[in-house]
This record gives C-alpha cells, structure tokens and sequence, in this order.
C-alpha cells in the first residue's frame, strides 16, 4: 500500500525569508501525481501545486515550487519569499496515475501534514 | 460557481443520534468522496464513489454509510454517532482521468 510521510510537525519561518517542506512516499507505481494542499485557518483545502511523476522538470507556481526525486521518492516544498498569508498546514498527497480508474487507485492518500507559521 | 457543497457547517450531536452530512457538486464529477481530519492524522479516507450507484469503503469506513444514487449528491450518514467521530469532515470530487481533488468547506461534526 502506499503511504506518504511528513516528518516535519510544525515549521516555522522569517517573513520573506525561504522554507522548504519535506514529504517522502512510498510506492511500487511507476505512473502517479503528487500534490502539495494548503489548509489556512479558515480550514478550506487549498491546492498549492501538483506534479506528474513522467515529467521530469519541477513543477511551479509563483513562489511555490517542488524538489520532486522520483529515485528518492521525495517531493519537498519550497516557498520563497514567505508572507504573511502563507501560515498554514501543508499536506502532502498521492494518488496512482489513472491506468485503472475504477478501484482505490484513484484514491488520494494525504501525509499528516506540517504546520508553518510565518514570523513577521 | 459553487463547485463543492457541504452542509451542515457546524453540528453538535449526542451518543446514539443519526444525522447525515449533505455533499452535493455541480462540476459534474464522477468521482466522490469523504474525508475525516483529526488533530495529527491528516485526512483519513472514509468511503468513495466512482459513479451512481456504485461505492466503496476507503481507510476508516466503520460507523458511516454512504450512498450515490444521482451524481450530484453523495451524503454521509452517521447510524448511531459516537464521541470517536468528532472530527472535521470533508467531501471532495474529481472528474475522470484528472488529478486535482476539489473540496468542500468541511464540516466540524462534534459528539457529546
């Protein structure tokens, strides 16, 4: 079965400073997506950035960008230039790419997740 | 646009009471599910759906039904609740083949 591991509980950061989130996998599936979701306060799920396992190039979005080591399984976070807006927990997710879409294949499985909190 | 729909927000019940938690999407997604987060265990997959008339259970399906008979609306019911389901509660959808979930605002569900 596969699991997602963050190691890193709580995390803290200087506003406009750089932090970087950790999340390792495990899995025999060759074909998958990662995903990093966002949960502010206000407790809406929101999704930050995803990435493919076939491509290669990390993905971006804005500040937000993935250190994704498909050898390693590992998909870290980094965000540049914290704001205030960015204090949240971070989930890490998986889910097999869709060569089957019936089953739990299609199934997100979510780490436990990393508090930032973000210092003024 | 009101993509994911949960509601109740809030709900406080007492040991033994049924309830059902309405989850409806207008994306026309096949895929549906429902979520439980608690304190330190992230989110725990309790049942899904790929289509009408078809769920399954996900992780944690114990105390929870589930039913999908259009597929708009994917209600959770608790049969008889207990204090181990106080939790926040989120429905998600997806369409085929895609991979990004979306979500509902969640539901804080607290047993007394």
């Amino acid at each position: 079965a596969q699991t997602v591991t963050q190691s890193q509980p709580e995390m803290s950061v200087q506003e406009a400073e750089t932090v970087t989130l950790s999340c390792t996998y495990d899995t025999s599936e060759s074909d998958y997506y990662l995903f990093w979701y966002k949960q502010p306060p206000s407790r809406q799920m929101i999704l930050v950035i995803r990435q493919e396992a076939y491509k290669q190039q990390n993905a971006t979005e804005n500040r937000f960008s993935v250190n994704f080591q498909k050898a390693a399984k590992s998909f870290s976070l980094k965000i540049s230039d914290s704001q205030l807006g960015d204090a949240a927990m971070y989930f890490c997710a998986y889910r097999t790419y869709p060569l089957n879409y019936g089953g739990s294949q299609g199934n997100l499985i979510f780490g436990k997740g990393t508090k930032l909190s973000v210092k003024p | 646009n009101a993509g994911v729909t949960q509601t109740p927000k809030f709900q406080v019940l007492k040991t033994g009471q049924s309830m059902t938690l309405q989850c409806a999407q207008d994306m026309n997604h096949e895929y549906m599910s429902w979520y439980r987060q608690d304190p330190g265990m992230g989110l725990r997959l309790i049942h899904y759906s790929v289509g009408a008339g078809i769920t399954d259970q996900g992780e944690v399906p114990n105390g929870y039904n589930v039913s999908r008979s259009t597929t708009e609306d994917f209600p959770l019911r608790l049969l008889s609740a207990a204090p181990s389901q106080t939790s926040v509660y989120f429905c998600a959808s997806r369409g085929v083949n895609t991979g990004e979930l979306f979500f509902g605002e969640g539901s804080r569900l607290t047993v007394l």
